[in-house]
């Protein structure tokens, strides 16, 4: 069965660098996704792609964030300058159309020093 | 904001026991998912509840809608080691729409053999 992919599975950065978060969607998937879970708490919605635009973001997502579908297949999450907040797992998930499922990777783990 | 408050939130039980959990809203969601979560990997998808007062059963597990789609149940009969795991609701509010979903915090069950 088809699967999204995250790499890596686990980064650790200083506060301020930039980081790069990758993900290969399930190919015929229209819909991309970014969400973060930090330790213990909710899985929380970061940003929406469709149609090489962002669809929706969510007031996390804030100038320090970026997202990128350099080709086909990848989909990436920027974060530019990473505080020690931004340590979490992060989630990518892809849709096809209609109502159906988001189907999701099994995360990066980011760990901000 | 939309809140989806789940309990219990740990849940420890003998093999052979039958459980439920929770999943509750003050708001109206359009459709409601289970997620079922293993450590390291991503959220899985169990099923979809669409219509107030829907049923679905998947094997030994049984997914509730309430009737006015603010709330859902999870009932496992008959629990095995394998069921345990970290069971998460999420509630999409536009219809057939479910690219930014509202997360519970997730109940964590462990089935004691």
């Amino acid at each position: 069965e088809p699967e999204v992919t995250q790499t890596p599975s686990h980064q650790v950065t200083q506060m301020g660098q930039e980081v790069i978060l990758r993900c290969v969607p399930i190919s015929n998937h229209l819909y991309f996704y970014w969400y973060r879970q930090i330790l213990g708490q909710k899985v929380e919605f970061l940003v929406s792609f469709y149609n090489n635009e962002i669809s929706e973001k969510s007031e996390i997502f804030d100038d320090q964030f970026s997202v990128e579908r350099p080709d086909g297949s990848n989909f990436t999450l920027k974060i530019r300058s990473t505080k020690l907040e931004d340590s979490a797992m992060y989630f990518c998930a892809s849709r096809g159309q209609g109502g159906s499922p988001l189907h999701f990777g099994n995360g990066t783990r980011l760990t901000v020093t | 904001t939309q809140l989806l408050e789940q309990s219990p939130q740990f849940l420890s039980i003998q093999e052979g026991e039958n459980l439920t959990v929770y999943c509750n809203s003050s708001s109206v969601f359009s459709s409601l998912q289970w997620y079922r979560q293993e450590p390291g990997e991503g959220p899985v998808l169990l099923v979809t509840v669409v219509t107030g007062g829907e049923v679905k059963k998947l094997k030994r597990l049984t997914f509730q809608f309430g009737d006015a789609r603010k709330d859902s149940s999870l009932h496992i009969t008959a629990a095995q080691p394998g069921d345990t795991g970290l069971y998460l609701c999420a509630g999409a509010k536009y219809a057939g729409n479910n690219r930014k979903l509202i997360w519970g915090l997730g109940t964590s069950l462990a089935v004691n053999p």
